[in-house]
């Protein structure tokens, strides 16, 4: 498997456009996780999907932020508008954790950078 | 809500020394994961170790084991024969396991900065 896949690695937008980051998850994997990594807060989680049904979203910061995951290979993270204290690396991770063999793994990240 | 700490911002240690990175946490669980990751410069985030809290058994992965302590709610991660290549961010993960919803908050701690010193 090639692992937790992300596009793009990095984006530079304008402030007031949409930002679209996407993520594969690793095949089998029925857990889903988006994170937000900055220097001030760390990682922050910001909304988990379970068997592709979104479970916790309470650390989506703000109504700008939405995701979705149509498919259990497919999940996107959008941001509308964006505005530059969105600023930050994006992180996705996929998670197996059927008893007995627990595992979860990130992607490479997406780094956004809101001008 | 679970919470981890790292009390230790960042530790340095000598090329082939052993080193020891503090990891505690908040829950009320009996059943939950928890994890080491590492971070190195090129960002990627990199699974080191796992223990699930149901095992008394300690887990390893070659120079890297953990003293988990399940009472006190301590996972501290110890890094034998220390490497150049072992110099990163390592942040410390707690997974919660509850009935159907595996995963529920997967959360980090705020990470410790280790330096190996040639």
């Amino acid at each position: 498997d090639a692992g937790v896949i992300q596009s793009p690695r990095h984006e530079v937008t304008e402030m007031g456009q949409e930002v679209t980051l996407r993520c594969k998850p690793i095949s089998g994997h029925n857990s889903l996780f988006w994170y937000r990594q900055t220097m001030m807060r760390g990682l922050e989680l910001l909304i988990y999907f379970n068997n592709n049904v979104p479970i916790d979203d309470s650390g989506m910061p703000e109504d700008r932020f939405s995701a979705k995951m149509p498919n259990a290979s497919f999940s996107t993270l959008k941001i509308q508008p964006s505005e530059p204290r969105d600023s930050a690396v994006y992180f996705c991770a996929s998670s197996s954790l059927y008893r007995g063999n627990t595992e979860a793994f990130f992607g490479q990240g997406t780094r956004l950078t809101v001008v | 809500a679970q919470t981890v700490t790292q009390s230790q911002p960042e530790m340095s240690v000598q090329e082939a020394e052993t080193v020891t990175l503090s990891c505690t946490y908040d829950t009320s669980e009996n059943n939950y994961y928890l994890f080491w990751y590492k971070q190195p410069p090129s960002r990627q985030m990199i699974l080191v170790i796992r223990q699930e809290a149901y095992k008394q058994q300690n887990a390893t992965e070659n120079r890297f084991s953990v003293n988990f302590q399940k009472a006190a709610k301590s996972f501290s991660l110890k890094i034998s024969d220390s490497q150049l290549g072992d110099t990163a961010m390592y942040f410390c993960a707690f997974m919660k396991h509850v009935g159907g919803h595996y995963g529920q908050n997967f959360v980090f701690g705020p990470g410790t900065r280790l330096s190996v010193l040639p």
